[in-house]
């Protein structure tokens, strides 16, 4: 257990809103990872962040913007969220420090449905 | 593109029965993963490996890593294995994981 919770965990919202999706993680880990998880594409990476203002986008960025104010959080936000982006959102750690030597641990998952 | 493929998609097999679901990938790789998500559940590390082979239990992770190919091996099959197993590595360089689409295992007792 990496200790890694997301919140909130269920969200219903309407399209043009914008939604703030946070991941917490209590053991100081340094790459944290947000994913979306749709059918028939399996996990796909959003941003992922290697330390303390430090991230970057992955292949489905668009729509989404993230902040790593301190260690401990990861925020995903939609700055207007559509009807495309009606996901499950998991959030990841790679213990040890490096994705080359770290072992994965994912949060719970929050299921966004816009509406 | 897909860097990582699974085969099969679904499998269905008895309780008691041994399985295997498979894994292949086209990048050079430092570590290969296998996942487990139960249905509506999080996301849970089977094993990571980088050669070799790695055992917990009834589960068996193998890798050859000159054919760019693992397998998962689950012996003695349990209605509790039904889950989706995913594959993913990480590249050599970058900070990324690519993922399987993952396999969908049902085990009927």
């Amino acid at each position: 257990d990496a200790g890694i919770t997301q919140s909130p965990r269920h969200k219903v919202t309407e399209t043009g809103t914008p939604v703030t999706l946070r991941c917490h993680q209590t053991e100081n880990h340094r790459y944290m990872y947000w994913y979306r998880q749709d059918p028939g594409h399996g996990l796909r990476l959003i941003h992922y962040s290697y330390g303390v203002k430090d991230t970057d986008k992955g292949e489905v960025s668009d729509g989404y913007s993230v902040s790593r104010s301190k260690t401990e959080d990861f925020l995903l936000t939609l700055e207007s969220a559509t009807s495309s982006q009606t996901s499950v959102y998991f959030c990841a750690i790679s213990e040890n420090g490096t994705p080359n030597t770290g072992e994965l641990f994912f949060g719970e998952g929050s299921r966004l449905t816009v509406l | 593109k897909n860097e990582v493929e699974q085969s099969p998609q679904n499998l269905t097999a008895q309780e008691g029965e041994f399985i295997t679901i498979n894994c292949s990938y086209s990048v050079g790789i430092s570590a290969l993963h296998w996942l487990q998500q139960h249905p509506g559940g999080g996301i849970v590390s089977l094993f990571m490996l980088s050669s070799g082979k790695k055992k917990h239990g009834r589960l068996i992770a193998t890798i050859n890593i000159q054919e760019k190919h693992s397998s998962l091996h689950i012996t003695a099959s349990h209605p509790r294995d039904s889950a989706v197993y995913i594959c993913a590595v990480t590249g050599y360089t970058g900070n990324q994981f690519y993922f399987g689409t993952g396999t969908s295992l049902t085990v009927i007792p």
